[in-house]
């Protein structure tokens, strides 16, 4: 079967970094996304691995293990603007159809 | 990023009306437009992947006579929930494909909230 699998829930202080991590184990694989998503809003695309290592976009980025199935999304000078789910999501067959993860809502505390 | 527009943003009905939700493409040809539905404190659910010219592919458990999708041009689906029940309240939301240099982006519309009385 797919899975995809994040934390449901995870806090972080303003100024501070945090990881999220998203572990998949999916029939192929042609990509992996990272979207974020605000409470009552649609998701907006943040980043694209579909080789191992490390991909920086200010102050965001995202990690990938293709061996390890293992991907993560570090946010950097944590903003209280950045409270809002994060959703992975796979490409396993290079077509259109994402396998999405159920989103890990990160809430920032002051 | 490509442009994705949804409207209505916002939609409050009766039970047992029908209910049209339209999906532009505004700087792009989306040849496929996806339709996802999101209820409170859930994933995305893909109900159905929507191709211009043919027939929607829909999702294991998801009624095709129920969510009729019409993909009749290169930048324009349309989902219309039949006879809509308060159990079909939720957010609808579109996406489209975009080959780019980061693959098969999909961009989202920013969705549609159904309330269903």
């Amino acid at each position: 079967g797919q899975n995809i699998d994040q934390p449901t829930e995870m806090t972080a202080t303003e100024g501070a970094i945090v990881q999220i991590n998203c572990t998949y184990q999916t029939s192929g694989f042609n990509g992996l996304f990272w979207y974020q998503q605000h409470a009552g809003e649609a998701p907006t695309f943040l980043s694209y691995n579909v080789l191992d290592g490390l991909e920086e976009k200010g102050r965001f980025s995202s990690f990938l293990s293709r061996s390890k199935g293992y991907s993560y999304l570090l946010l950097k000078e944590l903003q209280m603007k950045d409270s809002a789910s994060y959703l992975c999501a796979v490409n396993p067959t290079g077509e259109y159809q994402l396998i999405w993860g159920a989103g890990t809502k990160l809430i920032i505390k002051p | 990023g490509a442009v994705v527009s949804q409207h209505p943003s916002w939609v409050i009905c009766k039970s047992g009306t029908s209910v049209k939700i339209e999906c532009r493409s505004l700087d792009f040809q989306a040849t496929t437009m996806f339709w996802y539905r999101q209820f409170p404190k859930q994933s995305l659910m893909l109900m159905a992947t929507s191709n211009e010219g043919s027939k929607a592919t829909y999702e294991q458990g998801v009624e095709k006579d129920k969510f009729l999708i019409n993909h009749a041009s290169l930048t324009l689906s349309t989902l219309t929930v039949t006879s809509a029940h308060p159990e079909d309240s939720s957010f609808y939301i579109c996406s489209a494909r975009v080959r780019d240099l980061q693959g098969k982006t999909q961009y989202f519309g920013p969705g549609t909230r159904l309330l269903v009385l």
